[in-house]
This record gives structure tokens, C-alpha cells and sequence, in this order.
């Protein structure tokens, strides 16, 4: 089993819809939790990053972490043609360590149809 | 621009070759590492170097595999003796690193290496 899960999609919507993507995860140590946005034939850039349990909003973008549950979402409001992209959570322990490499979810492939 | 640089953009080889791809980090920061993608999949941590340092090397999957970063600038991460399975695309990200709380990690667009 990997240590972050989501579902990969394909998830189509309309433009103006809410857009809601989780991921869970196994590894406790997590503490800090990002969403990156992956457009195709791009690297991945970051949207927000949270520290710990709690909610983080930026504009049209809201992040929830819930580590009591081990569970983290992503809700997109008002959903544009150009949100359409491959979202990617990711987590890491700390950094204050050696490393802080990130361990990412699979992906979910979002198309918001016009 | 100034962000993260890779290069080549896509390298084909043909089964056994030796491949070296590139990345130019954002000037200044000391954080560099490694991930693979494979066509579906999210990014896999391959190893990390604080300057000169590599202090992580726990997710090259083989001895094929090699990194360095020789004056704590470009990377070069190298693999031996291709093999199909290696086809995926190489992302280099670069951080501030230090003692900072959090350092986001800025990533390339990617080698995109394909394995005939």
C-alpha cells in the first residue's frame, strides 16, 4: 500500500462547478501538506502548502488537512477551463531534517468543460 | 526566465545506453533533488543535495543510477545501461534550504526519457 492515496480520475465538470480532491495517507510523521497543479508536458507548480491540521484559502482554492483522520482535500470554487491540469498532493515530515523530499499522490486529472 | 531548467527536453535511447540529464537549479538555492514520474503516476523521490552534499540517495532504484552536483550548482543525474524501464519523465526541483520552516521546492519541466 502506498503511503498517500488518491483517486486518479478522470473528473470532468462544468465551468462555475465546486471541484472537491482528497487524498489519505498512512505515514503520521506528515506534517506539512501541499496541492501542486501539474498542467501536461509541465513540471509541477505549487498552489498552497498547510502546516499541520487545519484551513489555508487563496482566492478560488481552499485546503483542509485533517490528521486525525489522516485526510487532506483541495475544494476549487467557481471552476475555469484553465483549472483543467493534473492535481497532486504531496507531504513531507519536516524541514528540519537531512531531507525534505516530498511523497505525492498519484494524480487526479481534472477537465472543467466550458 | 529563472526558474528551474532541464536539459535535454526529450532523449531517446535506445536499450543499454548511457543517458545524462541536466538540471539548472534557481541561482541561489542550496536545496536540489530528484524525482521520476511515470506516465500516470505522481513524482517518486530519487535523492537529495544540500549544496555539494548528497544526503539522501534512497530512491535510486539501482546501481545504474547516479547523481552529482559537483560545486553545489548543476546537477547531473546519470544512468547506466538503460533499461525500458527507466522510460519516464526526470523532474528536478530546487529549494532555499536552510533552517527556514518551510522552502518550497520549485520544480523543471522535466526530461521526458523514452527507452526503445
Amino acid at each position: 500500500q502506498k503511503e498517500v492515496e488518491q483517486d486518479p480520475g478522470p473528473l470532468s465538470v462544468p465551468e462555475g462547478a465546486i471541484v472537491s480532491l482528497n487524498c489519505t495517507y498512512s505515514n503520521s510523521a506528515f506534517q506539512y501538506f501541499m496541492w501542486y497543479r501539474q498542467y501536461s508536458r509541465k513540471g509541477p507548480e505549487l498552489l498552497m502548502y498547510t502546516y499541520s491540521s487545519g484551513n489555508k484559502e487563496d482566492g478560488r482554492f481552499t485546503a483542509q488537512v485533517d490528521k486525525s483522520s489522516k485526510y487532506i482535500s483541495l475544494f476549487i470554487r467557481d471552476s475555469q477551463p484553465s483549472d483543467s491540469a493534473t492535481y497532486l498532493c504531496a507531504m513531507s515530515e519536516g524541514y528540519g531534517g537531512a531531507t525534505n523530499k516530498l511523497i505525492f499522490g498519484t494524480g487526479t486529472l481534472l477537465a472543467v468543460q466550458p | 526566465g529563472a526558474g528551474v531548467s532541464q536539459s535535454p527536453r526529450y532523449k531517446v535511447a535506445k536499450r543499454g545506453q548511457d543517458v545524462a540529464l541536466r538540471c539548472d537549479p534557481i541561482s541561489g538555492h542550496v536545496s536540489l533533488f530528484w524525482y521520476q514520474q511515470a506516465l500516470g503516476q505522481g513524482p517518486e523521490f530519487l535523492t537529495y543535495f544540500q549544496n555539494e552534499a548528497q544526503l539522501d540517495k534512497s530512491g535510486l532504484p539501482s546501481d545504474r543510477f547516479f547523481a552529482e552536483r559537483p560545486e553545489g550548482s548543476v546537477s547531473t543525474l546519470k544512468i547506466q545501461r538503460t533499461q525500458q524501464e527507466d522510460s519516464a519523465v526526470y523532474l528536478c526541483a530546487s529549494s532555499l534550504g536552510g533552517t527556514s520552516w518551510y522552502n518550497e521546492q520549485f520544480f523543471g519541466p522535466g526530461t521526458r526519457l523514452t527507452v526503445l
